[in-house]
């Protein structure tokens, strides 16, 4: 079965560090891999996705994420953490008919 | 930007009641979804429409739900007697293709409290 899967409820980083959510997918032939960002109260959001090609994608907000084959991982990553960006992340498998998606990593930046 | 819009944002409503939920897809699409989120939870995906009519739904979309495009610009999914565990958010999403890695873009959501 197609899935993905996010190892942590919440992470908390200070202003100004770097940032990093985690996620790791379990799909058979080749994973379509997005992550999109829920603010309060707010609809979901893309960031950005991997289809093919550059294991590094840049995505929106600044973000970017690293697709790692041997891992089976799709991070999202940020080098610089803003109070802004505290929302709730939703990685996500597309390699399907519709979107699969994991359970949500909350991010809160502190300033 | 072209985006996703959902009405009400918000709908209260007692367990037995027929509710509809509406959409308007960015108006190039082509194919619509429907996802809902409880409070919690993730979001899980419900069904897609395409050429006015249901490409796939989940376990979750049984008889008390449906899906219509009325006219040339809205998606309104219906939930017939409404219960208690189907308070949630509502997610309309639209796309320009489907699936195997074309992206989806969402509403603002319709939340939805049964009470």
């Amino acid at each position: 079965a197609q899935s993905v899967a996010q190892p942590e409820d919440q992470v908390n980083v200070a202003e100004g560090n770097p940032l990093t959510v985690k996620c790791t997918y379990s799909v058979s032939g080749n994973p379509y891999l997005f992550w999109y960002v829920q603010y309060p109260n707010r609809g979901l959001q893309f960031l950005l996705k991997y289809i093919t090609g550059d294991n590094l994608v840049k995505g929106s907000y600044g973000f970017e994420a690293e697709f790692n084959k041997s891992q089976t991982s799709f991070h999202l990553k940020k080098p610089s953490a803003l109070v802004s960006d505290s929302a709730l992340y939703f990685c996500a498998d597309n390699s399907g008919y519709a979107l699969n998606f994991g359970k949500g990593t909350s991010l809160l930046v502190t300033p | 930007e072209p985006e996703v819009t959902q009405t009400p944002s918000h709908q209260v409503t007692q367990m037995g009641q027929e509710v509809i939920l509406r959409c308007v897809p960015i108006s190039n699409h082509l194919y619509f979804y429907w996802y809902r989120q409880i409070l919690g939870q993730k979001v899980e995906f419900l069904v897609s429409f395409y050429n006015n009519e249901i490409s796939e739904k989940s376990e979750i979309f049984d008889d008390q739900f449906s899906v219509e495009r009325p006219d040339g610009s809205n998606f309104t999914l219906k939930i017939r007697s409404t219960k208690l565990e189907d308070s949630a958010m509502y997610f309309c999403a639209s796309g320009p293709a489907s699936g195997f890695g074309n992206t989806i873009y969402f509403g603002e959501g319709s939340w939805l409290t049964v009470v």
